[in-house]
């Protein structure tokens, strides 16, 4: 079992750019979550899906979109990229609401 | 809405010493995890509590859950260089958990 994996691992964009975090997970989680993290604070919750078909908005949800088409895959969106944006990305999943996240090892994002 | 805060937010300690962490939330939790995340990792899970009281120990770490079920601790016995990395402490709320802001710990050798 790969676990949860994400790609990119590093991005640099240029301010109004638009790009796509992709986090996958092999093991039929049904709850899958997005973080950012960043320098010297902790995890705040951007978007979460409770299942296939389904997302809902986290703690800082602006700026972002996600989409869960698949129920192994949870997308994250920025449309037009802000230097605000500069921060490590963590994908997460699990079985249920209140079981063990398991993390993907990070997406860093530069946004120039 | 929900808070989860730590103290104290950076720790350094001789190796050898020992290493407290404490979690405290703005309402009653129906269980808390603790994860550690090391420099340049992501976060791994590391116990949940879920019960009154209730105190788990791993090796050298010690988790109590509070009587009240709002606060929780993270106890290291004689730190070594393998526990440097941010512990934090998250709670439930809603299909998700809030992660406390983390508490850096670095051991001098």
């Amino acid at each position: 079992n790969a676990g949860v994996t994400q790609t990119p691992k590093f991005r640099v964009l240029k301010t109004g750019q638009s790009m796509t975090l992709l986090c996958a997970q092999d093991m039929n989680h049904e709850y899958m979550y997005w973080y950012r993290q960043d320098p010297g604070m902790g995890l705040r919750l951007i978007h979460y899906s409770v299942g296939e078909g389904t997302t809902a908005k986290g703690e800082v949800p602006d700026g972002y979109n996600v989409s869960r088409l698949k129920k192994q895959n949870f997308l994250l969106g920025l449309e037009s990229a802000a230097p605000s944006q500069t921060s490590v990305y963590f994908c997460a999943s699990g079985l249920a609401g209140a079981d063990t996240q398991y993390f993907g090892p990070g997406t860093r994002l530069t946004v120039l | 809405g929900q808070q989860v805060m730590q103290i104290p937010q950076y720790q350094h300690v001789q190796e050898g010493e020992d290493f407290t962490t404490y979690c405290n939330s703005s309402t009653t939790l129906s269980n808390i995890q603790w994860y550690k995340q090391r420099p340049g990792g992501h976060p791994v899970f590391l116990i949940q509590l879920v019960k009154s009281g209730e105190v788990k120990k791993q090796k050298r770490l010690t988790f109590q859950f509070g009587e009240a079920k709002k606060n929780s601790s993270l106890h290291i016995t004689a730190t070594q260089t393998t526990d440097v990395g941010t512990y934090f402490c998250a709670g439930p709320w809603t299909y998700k958990y809030i992660f406390g802001t983390g508490t850096r710990l670095k051991v001098l050798a």
